[in-house]
């Protein structure tokens, strides 16, 4: 089982795009189908971004999009917009940890 | 519309104990596993506890196992987490959330605050 780790930090400028990853620490995050991205404001609660690696929930922008390869899963978001610049987290059905200890996306 | 909504935090004295509840609103609530999943101040996201759609079945993590237990009353739509022998890294923001299946999360209460110092 894998733990799972992200970068930090991650920024772009308005409308650039930008990808966090999510790592496993063995080679198993290659076989995980059930990955999901949170988002979460300030004060409020994570809010669902992506399941089952790259299908976004009703309502969720068509900037925001999720893949997988090799030993890493991503989150991108296109054309980045100042009400993106939040903490992401991945999270993993089956790693050691489900979630991944969060990315802070800032928005120059 | 989906709506959870947590309350029973505050503060306790470490060994303490703290009753949280999540009152469920918006969607069948007998349909769903539930969960608690914790932040830490300036941390991230720990998953806590899940229990089964009839409360039969209850996952916790390690550090909890023992001090803390999840139940529910699906004749309320409410999720309980009763917690004992609180610990100083205790201390979070203890969101419940609904579980779609292979823990994944789709919606989020606004979280509620347990503080335990001394």
């Amino acid at each position: 089982q894998s733990a799972l780790t992200q970068p930090p930090s991650a920024s772009g400028s308005p409308g650039q795009s930008v990808t966090i990853s999510c790592t496993g620490t063995s080679s198993d995050i290659a076989n995980y189908k059930y990955v999901s991205w949170y988002q979460q404001h300030p004060g409020k609660g994570p809010k669902l971004m992506i399941y089952e690696v790259n299908k976004r929930p009703s309502g969720v922008p068509d900037r925001f999009s999720g893949s997988k390869s090799g030993n890493a899963v991503s989150l991108t978001v296109s054309g980045l917009q100042a009400e993106d610049e939040a903490d992401y987290y991945c999270a993993a059905f089956g790693a050691s940890q489900l979630f991944g200890g969060g990315t802070k996306l800032t928005v120059l | 519309e989906v709506h959870l909504v947590e309350s029973g935090g505050g503060l306790v004295q470490p060994g303490g104990s703290l009753r949280l509840a999540c009152a469920a609103s918006g969607f069948p609530f007998t349909n769903y596993w539930m969960n608690w999943v914790r932040q830490a101040p300036g941390k991230g996201l720990e998953w806590v506890a899940n229990i089964n759609i009839d409360g039969s079945e209850k996952n916790l993590l390690d550090s909890v196992r023992g001090r803390f237990t999840i139940s529910r009353d699906n004749a309320k739509n409410s999720l309980f987490l009763q917690m004992s022998s609180l610990r100083v890294e205790d201390t979070a923001v203890y969101y419940c959330a609904r579980n779609i299946g292979f823990e994944t999360f789709d919606y989020w209460g606004q979280g509620a605050l347990v503080t335990v110092s001394s």
